[in-house]
């Protein structure tokens, strides 16, 4: 089964840029590499997805590895909102998105 | 657009007590997902929904939990009777389809169940 392997935490200063990396080495060729965010108190939300290509969107980019085994969601300035448990998730050969436990980010102000 | 709208938010029973969960999808959305959240972990799927078929039902603990997905949209997840280690969030989601792993999973905030 695609398994994926984060930090359990990171910490940045606010206003500053953010790496979260995510390994995803058992990924199948034609799987998407997604991320979630879930702020305390709410259910996950989407940030981005994305296959080969580095994405971008108004939340965050997506930095895709050559080799597709890992990625790094990249939030270009940090604020005290972005404080969530971040997951980088990828579909299981049952076809089902597998969360690990996610990296919890702490904003310093 | 209407986000997934679960209830009740949060809820307290003794073990042995029964409980329901009710969600509605997004409008649209074919495919709805029961998961298991325990606290500090990631979600864990419960069963998967392809409009009013289960799809997946291989980590639900049949003997306690049941799930229905009449006419395809509303989904109730039920518990029965409880123990202490199912005290979790159930979170619902859906999302437009199956066939591809591009389709992005939208969560409702989630029932909060604690089981005393």
């Amino acid at each position: 089964d695609a398994k994926t392997t984060q930090p359990n935490s990171m910490e940045s200063n606010e206003e500053e840029p953010v790496h979260l990396p995510c390994n995803h080495s058992t990924i199948s060729g034609t799987d998407y590499i997604h991320w979630y965010r879930q702020l305390p108190s709410q259910g996950p939300e989407y940030v981005i997805h994305g296959l080969t290509s580095n994405v971008n969107n108004r939340m965050a980019s997506l930095a895709i590895a050559e080799d597709r085994k890992s990625s790094t969601l990249i939030l270009h300035r940090a604020t005290l909102r972005d404080a969530a448990v971040y997951y980088c998730t990828t579909k299981n050969t049952g076809n089902q998105f597998y969360f690990g436990t996610g990296t919890s980010l702490t904003v310093i102000p | 657009e209407a986000g997934v709208a679960q209830s009740p938010r949060y809820k307290i029973i003794e073990k042995r007590q029964s409980v329901a969960f009710w969600c509605n999808p997004i409008s649209g959305h074919a495919t709805l997902y029961w998961y298991q959240q325990i606290l500090g972990q990631g979600p864990k799927l419960l069963i998967q929904f392809q409009n009013n078929g289960v799809v997946d039902d291989s980590q639900l603990p049949k003997d306690r939990f049941s799930a229905e997905r009449l006419k395809g949209v509303d989904s109730t997840l039920k518990i029965q009777p409880a123990k202490l280690e199912d005290s979790a969030v159930y979170l619902c989601a859906s999302s437009p389809g199956q066939r591809t792993s591009g389709n992005t999973i939208y969560f409702g905030e989630g029932s909060w169940l604690t089981v005393v």
